[in-house]
């Protein structure tokens, strides 16, 4: 078992680009989360997929964030166009749904994003 | 709607000294979870401890104990005989009833910056 893992870890990047992270969550793992961290601030929930189904998406994920996870294995974060205020921290987490009450998330390193 | 409020930005005490960080958290859900989870410098989110709404002990873990008081919506942390390698940012999160559903998204607080002084 070696965690989940994310891909790159630092992003730079100018404004305007197009960007995709890759999260591997750990083997076996259904459930998998996005989320943003700013400087300062705790994580914020952008997405969440069971399997490959994407099932909810926060406010926070505008038109030019894309999130899939083809084949219920790992997962991909597009951030389109990118904005000076998508510079942040991306996390992605996965926990194994198997149990009735609460599944810990195993949270990834994280891929650094600045925009230039 | 849910929210965790950590007041406390910054602490600084001296190695050794016991040191307790401030959780309190609003949520309208009759079942939910409270977690802390430690984020060192290097970044990743190291998780310390879950609670369950419908158990109110508290529980200790080596240096490490837990406070929590449904009464005041407070999920206090306290580390005795602090370390230079406490010092990180301890974040206090919860996640509501839509967990026993399957989806665990997590709310988190500000984070309470921790500096031990050697």
């Amino acid at each position: 078992d070696t965690g989940v893992s994310q891909n790159p870890r630092h992003k730079i990047t100018k404004r305007g680009q197009n960007v995709t992270f890759r999260c591997d969550p750990i083997s076996e793992h259904n459930r998998l989360y996005w989320y943003r961290q700013t400087l300062g601030q705790g994580p914020e929930f952008l997405t969440y997929f069971q399997n490959e189904a994407q099932l909810e998406k926060s406010r926070l994920l505008s038109d030019r964030f894309s999130a899939e996870r083809p084949k219920g294995s790992f997962s991909t974060l597009e951030i389109q166009r990118t904005e000076q205020g998508d510079s942040a921290m991306y996390l992605c987490a996965s926990s194994l749904g198997h149990r009735p009450l609460y599944n810990e998330q195993f949270f990834g390193p994280g891929t650094r994003l600045t925009v230039l | 709607a849910q929210k965790v409020t950590q007041a406390q930005t910054e602490i600084s005490v001296v190695e050794k000294e016991d040191v307790t960080l401030d959780c309190v958290y609003e949520t309208r859900d009759t079942t939910y979870y409270l977690f802390w989870y430690k984020q060192p410098p290097s970044g990743e989110l190291v998780f310390l401890i879950r609670r369950n709404s419908f158990d109110e002990q508290n529980e200790i873990s080596g240096r490490y104990s837990w406070n929590f008081q449904k009464s005041t919506s407070s999920f206090n942390f306290t580390i005795t005989a602090s370390q230079v390698v406490d010092s990180a940012v301890y974040f206090c999160a919860l996640s509501g009833m839509e967990a026993n559903f399957g989806n665990e998204k997590l709310t988190f607080g500000t984070g309470t910056r921790l500096t031990i002084i050697p």
